[in-house]
């Protein structure tokens, strides 16, 4: 069955600093999806991104960048530069089953301190 | 861009009532919604998947007869929780496929009704 783990629960920094939200998954399919989402404390999920299994190239979008790496099964997010605005809970998701279904990690809960 | 609106934000409800949630695409049509139920710092367990015009597809251990679904148009999908009790007190947020195309270009949220059964 299809799992993702997030082991991170709850994260702190101090504005500027880089970090890293870490993502590990399971799955015996093939062909499957990533995804980063995003929870403010306002509630609703706000996609970031996007992976397929096929492509393992690093992706970097302004002061965001994910490492997918197939061998790890892990697609580990950055951000870069941290600030205030950046706090919130995020969710790595993975397709279950090559359905249209998504299965959620536990979320990290990210405080970017001032 | 894709707009999911979800109405309450929030309802307090006395147990034993039924409340209804409204999750609307607003600028695009959506055969297919999902909703999930998130407890307090956890993650979202999918419920149920909603077709437009036909029986929704809930996931293992979800009451059918408590969580009703009805996705009578391709913009609209509402989720009752019938005879509420205060263990259904919980965040419920819908999603939707813009494209159409299952999940690769992204499922758009609604932001979520925060239910209190008292």
């Amino acid at each position: 069955a299809q799992k993702v783990t997030q082991a991170q629960t709850e994260i702190s920094v101090v504005e500027k600093e880089d970090v890293t939200l870490d993502c590990v998954y399971e799955t015996r399919d093939t062909t499957y999806y990533l995804f980063w989402y995003k929870q403010p404390p306002s509630g609703e999920l706000v996609f970031l991104i996007r992976r397929n299994s096929f492509d393992e190239q690093n992706e970097i979008s302004g002061r965001y960048s994910w490492n997918f790496q197939k061998s790890t099964s892990s697609f580990n997010f950055t951000i870069t530069a941290s600030q205030v605005v950046d706090s919130a809970v995020y969710f790595c998701a993975l397709t279950q089953g090559g359905s249209e279904k998504l299965v959620f990690g536990k979320g990290t809960k990210l405080t970017v301190n001032p | 861009g894709a707009v999911v609106s979800q109405h309450p934000s929030w309802v307090i409800c006395k147990s034993g009532t039924s409340v209804k949630i409204e999750c609307r695409s607003l600028d695009f049509q959506a055969t297919t919604m999902f909703w999930y139920r998130q407890f307090p710092k956890q993650s979202l367990m999918l419920m149920a998947t909603s077709n437009e015009g036909s029986k929704a597809t809930y996931e293992q251990g979800v009451e059918k007869d408590k969580f009703l679904i009805n996705h009578a148009s391709l913009t609209l999908s509402t989720l009752t929780v019938t005879s509420a009790h205060p263990e259904d007190s919980s965040f419920y947020i819908c999603s939707a496929d813009p494209s159409g195309q299952g999940p690769y270009y992204g499922y758009t949220f609604g932001s979520g009704t925060r239910l209190t059964v008292v």
